[in-house]
């Protein structure tokens, strides 16, 4: 079975202050890893899909990247807007999706 | 374009009641997945539905069913309500559910007392 492990749990930063988020995975075959960003009490908001190691996705201050164990999600001169958990999950070829237990990212002003 | 609609927002029940979920995907989407969001377990797969045949179902027990309609709405029931059954419920729609991104809904809170 997929499986999927977020580290650090929660992460406090400074505003400004860059920091990563890892998921490491174990699937059977890759068929893409994506990552969410979900604020409190709402549904997670698709963020990036990586497919193959080496490739990287940005999007304002994310950037997201993939090895073959695992993916990095760098947050780079984060603001206070960007505190939310941050979920990766990696697809089965079943149709479901199996998700990290998730980072939760708290940036202080 | 409207995003995938959940009602209701809120719920409360009583245990050994049953609940009924609706979930509306996005408009062309035909693929309907339910997740289970609880701080303990994380968010955890009920099952996926596609041209309303049940297509994958999670490590549930059968006091959780769903089904979909030919507009692609479907809907979840959990019967027999337990405390424990108290979460964030989600539902997804992706055009054929091997699509690399699942759109969510804003979700169902259920609480169960």
């Amino acid at each position: 079975e997929d499986q999927v492990t977020q580290s650090p749990e929660a992460l406090r930063l400074q505003e400004g202050e860059s920091s990563s988020l890892n998921c490491s995975y174990t699937v059977s075959g890759l068929r893409g890893l994506f990552w969410y960003r979900q604020d409190p009490g709402k549904g997670p908001e698709f963020l990036f899909t990586l497919y193959s190691a080496g490739e990287e996705k940005e999007k304002e201050r994310l950037k997201a990247t993939l090895t073959k164990k695992e993916s990095f999600l760098h947050i780079t001169a984060p603001k206070p807007e960007d505190s939310a958990t941050y979920l990766c999950a990696v697809p089965s070829n079943d149709y479901k999706l199996s998700f990290g237990a998730g980072t939760t990212v708290t940036v202080r002003a | 374009k409207a995003g995938v609609t959940q009602t209701p927002r809120y719920l409360i029940k009583t245990r050994g009641q049953q609940v009924t979920l609706s979930c509306s995907p996005i408009s062309g989407h035909r693929s309907v997945s339910w997740y289970q969001q609880t701080p303990g377990q994380g968010l955890q797969f009920l099952f996926e539905y596609f041209s309303e045949t049940q297509r994958n179902k999670g490590n549930f027990p059968g006091r959780f069913s769903g089904r979909q309609f030919s507009n692609s709405r479907s809907e979840m029931n959990v019967s027999t309500l337990e405390l424990g059954d108290s979460a964030l419920y989600l539902c997804a729609s992706s055009p054929t559910g091997l699509s690399p991104e699942a759109f969510f809904g804003q979700g169902t809170r259920l609480t169960v007392v």
